[in-house]
């Protein structure tokens, strides 16, 4: 089946750092990448879509800036937090999607995650 | 607004059956997901309804009605490993994915 790879697992890093989490679909092209945070005991909190080659769309209230995203291919996407603070740090996940059909359905796209990326900036 | 609501936390007792349910009320309707999530980990992938009615993929069955705005995760002979969060989430008119805040399901001997 699809998968999904994230690279760091885990990562820990000083306030004021910069940090790029990979994202990478292995076994087919992935159309759209989203980017997702998610902190304790809370539901996933959509960040950014990325289409490859083009800009990232972000979300109402996340900063492009401090979350850059380049999706260099339509097999890979990175995220880069910026300037990272303790209140960045979260579980940061990546899914990836190709086209889907369902049963005597219009097609539409499954997203596949990537095991995620758990920051904790000090 | 676009609103999904299911259970905050459900317990059942390993090899019994349970079911999660999930309602929503989204703008636009173009197929609702159930995901899987253990704890410490990413989402992962169990069913996606379109159309109304049951779907079966081995211990796991999702069901949909698109007039009522529900759907369930029918869980059969639970094990321990199920012990998990389990998400719902639509894909609305802008093919959007709008989630739940998750269940939480705690499996007892």
């Amino acid at each position: 089946g699809a998968v999904v790879s994230q690279h760091p697992s885990w990562v820990i890093c000083k306030s004021g750092t910069s940090v790029k989490i990979e994202c990478r679909s292995l076994d087919f092209q992935a159309t759209t990448m989203f980017w997702y945070r998610q902190f304790p005991k809370q539901s996933l909190m959509l960040m950014a879509t990325s289409n490859e080659g083009s800009k990232a769309t972000y979300e109402q209230g996340v900063e492009k800036d401090k979350f850059l995203i380049n999706h260099a291919s339509l097999t890979l996407s990175t995220l880069t937090v910026t300037s990272a603070h303790p209140e960045d740090s979260s579980f940061y996940i990546c899914s990836a999607t190709f086209p889907f059909s369902g049963r005597e359905g219009p097609s539409t796209d499954t997203q596949y995650f990537g095991p995620g990326t758990r920051l904790t900036v000090l | 607004g676009q609103n999904i609501d299911q259970p905050t936390e459900m317990t059942a007792t390993e090899g019994a059956i349970v079911q999660i349910n999930c309602t929503y009320q989204t703008s636009g309707f173009n197929g609702l997901f159930w995901y899987q999530q253990h704890a410490g980990e990413a989402p992962t992938f169990l069913s996606y309804n379109v159309l109304d009615g049951l779907e079966e993929k081995g211990r796991f069955s999702s069901f949909l009605s698109r007039s009522k705005g529900y759907s369930y995760l029918l869980l059969k002979e639970l094990q321990m490993k199920d012990s998990a969060s389990y998400l719902c989430a639509v894909l609305d008119s802008n093919y959007q994915l709008i989630w739940g805040a998750g269940t939480k399901l705690i499996i007892k001997p």
